[in-house]
């Protein structure tokens, strides 16, 4: 099983900050990673798919770079909606794996 | 767009079968398009997909669930679902159902309904 594992597991930062998100792999699982954004009370969304690639509908304040066993979500400056919990998820290997979430939160 | 809406009993009882159903809208289960999965998430903790389904039937599982699940479809009713048997309080969880399409990742997903095991 890969195991995916993100820090920091809180980032508390201010509206227009710019938010770092860390996810490494146990091993490579080449580009095929995802991000996904998670509301209160809400599902999963999709935000990344293939390290980079945004998702339809997702603005371009964020970002997704890496490859092999580390990857990083960049979202340039932060807007009130964005504070949520982000996880990473990989399909490199048949059984589908997600990291443990980042939390970012209102300073 | 396919839209996806989980519905089942909220309370299962200890050693029971959990057993939900996921209507899909906007698009057919019959699709030769689309994977359909259930995952699950318990409270404060991260999620773990639970098995899938793929048009004829062709199904798969995750191994840690595998000798207690079982993921049908019904294509008259355009809907998948989801049988967890022997049920424990460790399968307390909100359950999602979610399709895989062209770009192979979860999207979209169901809101989700809250499964609480107890007697």
């Amino acid at each position: 099983e890969i195991v995916l594992t993100q820090s920091p597991g809180t980032l508390s930062l201010s509206p227009g900050e710019r938010a770092t998100l860390s996810c490494r792999a146990s091993q490579s699982v080449s580009t095929y990673l995802a991000w996904y954004q998670q509301k209160p009370g809400q599902a999963p969304r999709l935000l990344i798919y293939d390290t980079s690639h945004r998702a339809t509908g997702i603005p371009a304040r964020f970002s997704g770079s890496g490859s092999g066993t580390d990857f990083t979500l960049t979202i340039s400056s932060l807007e009130p909606e964005d504070f949520a919990v982000y996880y990473c998820q990989q399909r490199s290997a048949w059984l589908l794996t997600f990291g443990g979430g980042t939390r970012v939160e209102i300073k | 767009q396919v839209q996806l809406q989980e519905s089942g009993p909220g309370l299962v009882k200890p050693s029971e079968t959990l057993s939900l159903t996921c209507n899909v809208s906007g698009g057919s289960v019959s699709s030769t398009t689309y994977y359909w999965y259930w995952i699950r998430q318990p409270p404060g903790k991260t999620l773990e997909w639970i098995g899938y389904i793929y048009n004829s039937g062709s199904t798969g599982y995750n191994p840690s669930l595998k000798s207690r699940v079982t993921i049908s479809i019904d294509t008259s009713k355009n809907q998948f679902s989801l049988q967890l048997r022997a049920v424990t309080a460790a399968d307390t969880a909100l359950y999602y159902c979610a399709s895989v399409g062209h770009n192979m990742w979860f999207d979209p997903w169901g809101q989700g309904t809250l499964v609480t095991v107890s007697s």
